[in-house]
């Protein structure tokens, strides 16, 4: 049974540049969460979602940020137009009916240059 | 209202040494206390949580301790060795918000042969 996947681990993106970041739940869960990790910084919650639906985005930027999990494939979570402060360790987990035990992927590390 | 502040920044005891790390919240709507346990480059992978029904847990060399009335609770590794060289974070959520965790600021853990 595999954890939880995000891809890719590594990514690099220009100032002003697009970032996608996906996340793969483990097998059968069907809630995901979004959190954001600055350098020596615990984690921030950005963004909870269950398939189609955003449940809760109270942790998301008000610009640029947008995330979602469709019925079919992973999560995604977009960065529109990225800046050097969006430079963050991104990890995404999943739980299986929505309470508080939640499993974390490896995470994707954004480097905006 | 939401924070968790943990203590201390970073820890380093000697192999078979106590270690421990403490944590205080203010929302006294919290009731679930993970400790998540963090590898360079890694996700986060969850150690031990309690819930405030109880004052301590204890799983292997693992220890919770949980003081309601103060709102603080603490991480105790018993015979600390070189592999549980990490960082430590604590946590606090509501169960009805699922993993919408509020994490504390990390401990880094170093423990010397």
């Amino acid at each position: 049974n595999a954890g939880v996947m995000q891809n890719p681990r590594h990514l690099v993106r220009r100032r002003g540049q697009e970032a996608r970041l996906r996340c793969s739940p483990m097998k059968g869960h069907s809630h995901v969460y979004w959190y954001r990790q600055l350098p020596e910084e615990g984690l921030k919650f950005m963004v909870y979602l269950q398939k189609e639906n955003i449940i809760d985005e109270s942790g998301m930027p008000k610009e640029r940020f947008s995330a979602e999990f469709p019925k079919e494939g992973p999560s995604i979570l977009r960065i529109q137009q990225v800046v050097r402060g969006d430079s963050a360790a991104y990890f995404c987990a999943s739980s299986p009916w929505g309470g508080p035990e939640a499993f974390f992927g490896q995470g994707t590390r954004l480097t905006v240059v | 209202q939401q924070q968790v502040k943990q203590s201390p920044q970073s820890l380093i005891v000697q192999k078979g040494g106590i270690s421990i790390i403490n944590c205080a919240y203010e929302n006294t709507a919290f009731d679930y206390f993970p400790w998540y346990q963090q590898f360079p480059g890694k996700g986060p992978a969850l150690l031990i949580a309690i819930r405030p029904d109880v004052s301590e847990k204890k799983e292997g060399r693992f220890t919770i301790s949980f003081n309601k009335s103060a709102k603080q609770f603490s991480l105790h590794i018993m015979d600390s060795q070189p592999g549980d060289s990490a960082t430590y974070f604590c946590a606090a959520s509501k169960e009805t918000s699922g993993s919408r965790l509020t994490f504390g600021e990390g401990t880094q853990l170093t423990v010397n042969p």
